[in-house]
């Protein structure tokens, strides 16, 4: 039972480029959670997302940041324009429907933009 | 979700029991206390929760003070690898987004 995926592991962009993070959740997990951590800071939430459905982008940054979950395959964010300040560690999490479950965190990717 | 107070660190001996408190004095009755934790440079790891009974699991047991204001988390024998940021979170229901505080470093000295 595979866990959360996240690819890929380490990414680098030059400024002014695209990054697209890719999250796969577990196997029956339909709710998934996108969060970043700049250096030496704390996990701040993005987005979270159920299949084909945004449910809360209150943490997004209103411009270059985008996520989506489609209907087949896997969870992608989407940052355009790459600046220095979103080198940071983005992790993805799962989770079932219905009743509350503890999250299942991926492994993460780092971004570094140079 | 409620806001919860956490030492900044904490230093624990290897194969001792390592406590790690939280407060959580304005939790809500349908408010659940959530661990997790934070390895170096990993994906955080969900411990164990609880609502109002102690839990106990293959990681960790939880206490929960009677009035729900203030939880610990024990490790019963704390090893090097438990080192880590322990994250107390509560949390109101389901879809609600998880919102991580700074947490307590606990470092595990042999």
């Amino acid at each position: 039972n595979a866990g959360v995926m996240q690819n890929p592991r380490h990414l680098v962009r030059r400024r002014g480029q695209e990054a697209r993070l890719r999250c796969s959740p577990m196997k029956g997990h339909s709710h998934v959670y996108w969060y970043r951590q700049l250096p030496e800071e704390g996990l701040k939430f993005m987005v979270y997302l159920q299949k084909e459905n945004i449910i809360d982008e209150s943490g997004m940054p209103k411009e270059r940041f985008s996520a989506e979950f489609p209907k087949e395959g896997p969870s992608i964010l989407r940052i355009q324009q790459v600046v220095r300040g979103d080198s940071a560690a983005y992790f993805c999490a799962s989770s079932p429907g219905g009743e509350y479950y503890g999250y299942t965190f991926g492994s993460g990717t780092r971004l570094t933009v140079v | 979700d409620a806001k919860t107070t956490q030492p900044t660190s904490m230093d624990c001996a290897e194969g001792r029991a390592a406590n790690l408190p939280c407060n959580h004095s304005t939790i809500s009755g349908n408010e659940y206390v959530y661990w997790y934790r934070q390895i170096h440079s990993q994906g955080p790891q969900y411990i164990i929760h609880g609502l109002k009974n102690n839990e106990t699991n293959e990681m960790a047991s939880l206490i929960i003070t009677e009035d729900r204001k203030s939880s610990t988390l024990i490790l019963p024998h704390a090893t090097l690898r438990d080192t880590a940021v322990y994250y107390c979170i509560v949390h109101r229901e389901y879809g609600n987004k998880l919102v991580f505080g700074a947490g307590t470093i606990l470092r595990v000295k042999s």
